[in-house]
């Protein structure tokens, strides 16, 4: 069974500064991508980046970075020079590339704050 | 990316009613839906997968005949809350994809309050 683990359950940041958001993973299979998301207060889900399991650079969108340490099953996010609309929940996902459904699984999420 | 329409955005119905959510894809054709719902302050919750033209696939704890989910175009999946209660209340948000290996993107999500 696949698992993701978000171990910080709240994050601060002083604007301009960058911020790790950590997330590790649990798999057995090989194929999988990971996904950061961003919800904000009005609740949708904001595709930040992806990062393929056999891909062999760190997934870079802009500010968003991916740290993908795959030994250690982990996929943080990086978000440099932040601003305040960064301020919302932040979500780890994973998908697995079997047979099957290619579920979305999340993690428990980060509530970033970026301060003034 | 493409656009996935969630509706309503928010509904409040009286206890033992059932709402119907709608989940359309705009530009794209779903081959696949999912149904999440979300408590506050939690993760979002994988309810089901729907395929277009089969039954939906459950998740473990998940009452099929409480959550009534029907695929019957590419473009369109609802969600059919029945005889609503209170503890049902919450955030549900759909998602969509085209294909195997595809992105799947996201509804803006519906607020059901149950009263």
């Amino acid at each position: 069974a696949q698992k993701i683990t978000q171990t910080q359950p709240g994050m601060f940041v002083q604007e301009k500064e960058a911020v790790t958001l950590d997330c590790t993973y649990d798999t057995s299979d090989p194929s999988y991508g990971l996904f950061w998301y961003k919800q904000p207060s009005s609740g949708e889900m904001i595709f930040l980046i992806y990062q393929g399991s056999y891909d062999q650079q760190n997934a870079t969108e802009g500010r968003y970075s991916l740290n993908f340490q795959k030994a250690r099953k982990s996929a943080n996010l990086v978000i440099s020079a932040s601003q305040l609309g960064d301020s919302a929940m932040y979500f780890c996902a994973m998908r697995e590339g079997g047979t099957g459904f290619q579920k979305l699984v999340f993690g428990t999420g980060t509530r970033l704050l970026v301060s003034p | 990316g493409a656009v996935v329409s969630q509706h309503p955005s928010w509904v409040i119905c009286k206890s033992g009613t059932s709402v119907k959510i709608e989940c359309r894809s705009l530009d794209f054709q779903a081959t696949t839906m999912f149904w999440y719902r979300q408590f506050p302050k939690q993760s979002l919750m994988l309810m089901a997968t729907s395929n277009e033209g089969s039954k939906a696939t459950y998740e473990q704890g998940v009452e099929k005949d409480k959550f009534l989910i029907n695929h019957a175009s590419l473009t369109l999946s609802t969600l059919t809350v029945t005889s609503a209660h209170p503890e049902d209340s919450s955030f549900y948000i759909c998602s969509a994809r085209f294909g195997r290996n595809t992105e799947a993107f996201f509804g803006q999500g519906t607020r059901l309050t149950v009263v």
